[in-house]
């Protein structure tokens, strides 16, 4: 099983609340990714980063935004979530971008 | 034009039959091929690599064919927890990342 952690597994906020989501992985990964998923449909890339310090958009543009202070951790922020919002967010990463990806668990948000 | 197509599905077999599934690309370059499997709400998981000369893990199969841009995933003998949602995940011709197809639906009923 792939060490990636995800938290809240599940969270349910009202409209304008600031949300942060946690991912972390202890395979000293350099690479990991943040996709957006709704049921049924396909993953979207909203951002990513190749090491410390280091940040991009993915192809989906998103209102979220990410940090990546340390190698293992790379949590995103919404800072005034709204109903469009609502969504899967899964966390992934891998040891080069070219290598196979190690997905968490999820995180189901729902913004009422 | 997408990066990777796939037929969606769904794809509705009967315990034991084979199935297999195609999945095109467009950047010629590519070297990184994938299959993963992914359930119902659930996170996508790698099923195998795709290696040039094709491998196999049990009952499952993956090709690569470079001259018609496509890897494809045979399934022999299907069981009832075979049914998934199969993403084909090839490396971008746009920067340095993989690319997620959307994915084809196999059922398989008893």
């Amino acid at each position: 099983e792939a060490d990636i952690y995800q938290t809240p597994r599940y969270l349910v906020i009202g409209t304008g609340k600031k949300i942060t989501l946690e991912c972390s992985q202890t395979m000293g990964h350099d690479k990991m990714y943040w996709y957006q998923q709704d049921p049924g449909m396909e993953l979207h890339l909203i951002h990513y980063s190749y090491g410390v310090n280091s940040t991009e958009k993915g192809d989906l543009s998103s209102e979220s935004t990410v940090s990546r202070i340390r190698t293992e951790h790379f949590p995103l922020t919404l800072e005034s979530a709204r109903p469009s919002h609502t969504s899967q967010y899964l966390c992934a990463s891998s040891r080069q971008a070219y290598n196979e990806q190690f997905f968490g668990p999820g995180t189901r948000l729902t913004v009422l | 034009r997408k990066e990777v197509e796939q037929d969606p599905g769904p794809f509705n077999v009967p315990e034991g039959a084979t199935v297999a599934f195609n999945c095109t690309y467009s950047n010629s370059a590519s070297q990184s091929f994938f299959w993963y499997r992914q359930d119902c709400r659930k996170e996508p998981k790698l099923l195998m690599s795709v290696y040039s000369s094709g491998n196999e893990d049990g009952r499952f199969t993956a090709q690569l064919n470079r001259a018609s841009q496509y890897i494809s995933l045979l399934i022999r003998d299907s069981k009832l927890s075979d049914s998934a949602t199969y993403l084909c995940v090839v490396n971008s011709e746009y920067g340095n990342k993989l690319v997620f197809g959307a994915g084809t639906i196999l059922r398989v009923k008893s």
